[in-house]
């Protein structure tokens, strides 16, 4: 079982569509849980990160997490072309290490 | 310069070859890591360094040596390196290794290509 799963996509919406990003873990002692943006040939970059359960919303932003159900989630409101590019979530594990999934490709189409 | 910066951005290096990658950070943190990004796949942790010491090595083979010689910068030496190494290399910090939850922040990485 892979540690940080995510369906690879591609994950195809329209302009203005709430786009849903989803993402397991295996460890139920993880305590931080990353959403990192990746376009094509860049570095990731940090967008949200939560700790409680529940949801927490910046901007467009909402992540949400359900740690009795190891299971984190990104939503993407008014989705915009340039939200385009390969999301990645990081679990924090052992030794603060952090584990990656192998990203969701989200599209949204004008 | 802010944030994480990585040099060379691009690197075409053979098999025998002898090179190295170079990272600083900006950002006042205290610990960094060196990641491998395939095609496909998750980002793989290779080294972490926290306060200048190594605190991890993730099975990383040998042609692969990190050199960390104060908090701000970080190399990883290549040596007699394979086809299959060919990847982006990206470096990271964070505040340090103590405080859970905290995030690591990314320079653009080293795409490397061994011929």
């Amino acid at each position: 079982q892979k540690e940080v799963e995510q369906n690879s996509g591609p994950l195809s919406v329209p302009e203005g569509a709430i786009a849903s990003l989803n993402c397991t873990y295996s460890d139920r002692g993880s305590q931080s849980f990353f959403w990192y943006r990746q376009y094509s040939g860049k570095s990731p970059e940090l967008i949200m990160f939560i700790y409680s359960n529940g949801d927490k919303e910046d901007g467009r932003f909402t992540a949400q997490l359900n740690k009795a159900s190891q299971y984190v989630s990104l939503l993407i409101r008014d989705s915009q072309p340039s939200d385009s590019a390969t999301y990645l979530c990081a679990v924090n594990g052992w030794k603060n290490k952090l584990v990656f999934g192998a990203g969701t490709i989200l599209r949204v189409k004008s | 310069e802010t944030g994480v910066t990585q040099t060379p951005r691009h690197l075409v290096m053979g098999m025998t070859n002898k090179k190295s990658l170079k990272c600083e950070q900006h950002l006042g943190h205290n610990a960094m890591y060196w990641y491998k990004q395939s095609a496909k796949k998750p980002l793989e942790l290779m080294f972490v360094y926290n306060f200048k010491e190594q605190t991890e090595n993730n099975s990383v083979p040998s042609r692969f040596s990190p050199e960390c010689p104060n908090s701000s910068h970080l190399f990883l030496h290549l040596h007699t390196l394979q086809p299959e190494d060919s990847a982006l290399y990206l470096c990271a910090s964070s505040q340090d290794l103590y405080s859970p939850g905290q995030p690591q922040h990314f320079g653009d990485g080293t795409r490397l290509s061994i011929l």
